[in-house]
């Protein structure tokens, strides 16, 4: 069975500094590979996502993340958070299974961005 | 374009009454469904996912239930709602014939239970 864990669960860091939001997985197939962020009281949105490829994605408002398949691992960067970046972010894992096409989500990771 | 929504966006329930929550989508067809719980402080929880009208999978078992009686609607219900059953409620949808497989979600009902 697959899982994902959010390594943490508030990551507080002032304004133009960098950010690594962390991600591990545990799987036996291929797996698909998403960053979500949601601000207050809202949806989801997608930041990115892997599929197949370039192991490094780019996606909005200047966040990327890498896969790493050895480790096991989706972390997220930016190199220069702004206070608009406070809101949770969320990894989420899919993969095609017994059971068909699953897709399960991290705890979250509230980023906290202050001036 | 696509558009999902959620209604309503907030609602104070009793114990013990019933509860009926709304999705539908618009610009698509066959979607993927999902019923989400997010609790406060938590990640989101799968409850109900539907690949088509009148098919429904449930991932836990609860109070609630799910139904999609048109291709692009998708409705949460209970018949009694407990205390824990307080939470932000997110709709969500996928494309069925696009093999890039993430999820779009609507704005979310704050369900509280009182």
């Amino acid at each position: 069975a697959q899982s994902v864990t959010q390594l943490d669960s508030q990551v507080p860091v002032f304004e133009e500094a960098p950010v690594e939001l962390r991600c591990n997985y545990s799987s036996s197939v291929s797996v698909y590979l998403f960053w979500y962020v949601q601000y207050p009281n809202q949806g989801l949105q997608l930041l990115l996502k892997y599929l197949s490829g370039s192991t490094l994605v780019k996606g909005i408002n200047g966040f990327e993340a890498e896969f790493n398949k050895s480790q096991t691992s989706f972390h997220l960067r930016k190199p220069s958070v702004h206070i608009s970046d406070t809101a949770e972010y969320f990894c989420a894992v899919s993969e095609w299974g017994t059971g068909g096409f699953k897709t399960i989500f991290g705890a979250g990771t509230r980023l906290f961005v202050k001036a | 374009s696509q558009t999902i929504h959620q209604w309503p966006a907030t609602l104070v329930q009793p114990v013990g009454s019933p509860l009926s929550l709304e999705c539908t989508v618009e610009g698509t067809s066959n979607p993927n469904l999902y019923w989400y719980r997010q609790a406060a402080g938590r990640g989101l929880q799968l409850l109900f996912y539907s690949v088509g009208i009148g098919q429904i999978s449930s991932e836990v078992p609860q109070n609630l239930s799910a139904s999609r009686p048109q291709d692009r609607q998708f409705i949460l219900s209970s018949k009694k709602l407990l205390l824990s059953d307080s939470g932000f409620y997110l709709c969500a949808w996928s494309p069925e014939d696009r093999p890039t497989y993430e999820q779009y979600f609507g704005p979310g009902t704050r369900l509280t239970v009182t």
